[in-house]
């Protein structure tokens, strides 16, 4: 199962900041949280992940509370491309490189 | 720099019968791993490779197999297909570092799509 919980839908204006949120209470100490999305018909897309600090790229903004049970996603101008489906996966990690369990996610509409 | 790579983006096979999935890694790229995604649900790990080994497997029968060539590049085959196997199988690359538990970031392809009738 999941170790992730994120509500299951969003909407958010053009032009305005989508903040996804994700509840992690399980996660360990070694685990990293990261954040993909995945445009209908596509394969999921990276976007950032985290350990403690938060986090920015070209793409988002990671933000993850100090206790590390829960985080959120920015995206500073969502756009129409925007438009997604997007996973926050706690990675399990192991000597093989560790596997994604991925949730149901947040399907994001952004609106005109 | 070429990303992961899947053939064939979509095929249709017929109940019964065994299909083969291709994936090249991203490069420099040396595991992979397989996921099937039904519809309207997120994608569930099928099995990882590395050095040509199955390294890690999901809970998936038998009938669902795999290989990993010297060049990292793999094959998903499935035997005896059913029509819930219709789904959307991903290939997943990444470069596995031994005694590093975590950080390294996993690749998707696009995606070959599956229909069993």
């Amino acid at each position: 199962d999941a170790k992730t919980t994120q509500p299951p839908s969003m909407d958010c204006a053009e032009g305005r900041a989508a903040n996804l949120p994700c509840n992690h209470s399980t996660i360990s100490g070694n685990e990293y949280v990261y954040w993909y999305r995945q445009i209908h018909s596509q394969g999921p897309q990276y976007i950032i992940h985290g350990l403690k600090n938060n986090e920015t790229n070209e793409m988002a903004s990671l933000i993850i509370t100090e206790d590390r049970k829960s985080s959120t996603l920015i995206l500073p101008h969502a756009t129409l491309r925007d438009t997604a489906v997007y996973y926050c996966i706690v990675r399990v990690s192991n000597n093989q490189g560790g596997k994604l369990i991925f949730g149901q996610g947040t399907e994001l509409s952004v609106k005109p | 720099d070429a990303g992961v790579t899947q053939s064939p983006t979509h095929l249709i096979k017929t109940r019964g019968q065994q299909v083969t999935l291709r994936c090249s890694p991203k490069s420099g790229h040396d595991t992979v791993s397989w996921y099937q995604q039904a519809l309207g649900q997120g994608p569930q790990f099928i099995f990882q490779y590395y050095e040509e080994e199955e390294r890690q497997r999901g809970n998936f029968p038998d009938r669902f197999s795999g290989h990993q060539f010297p060049n990292y590049s793999s094959e998903l085959n499935v035997n005896a297909l059913l029509l819930g196997d219709s789904a959307l199988y991903l290939c997943a690359s990444t470069i596995l570092n031994p005694g590093q538990t975590s950080g390294n970031t996993i690749y998707f392809g696009e995606g070959s799509w599956l229909t069993v009738v």
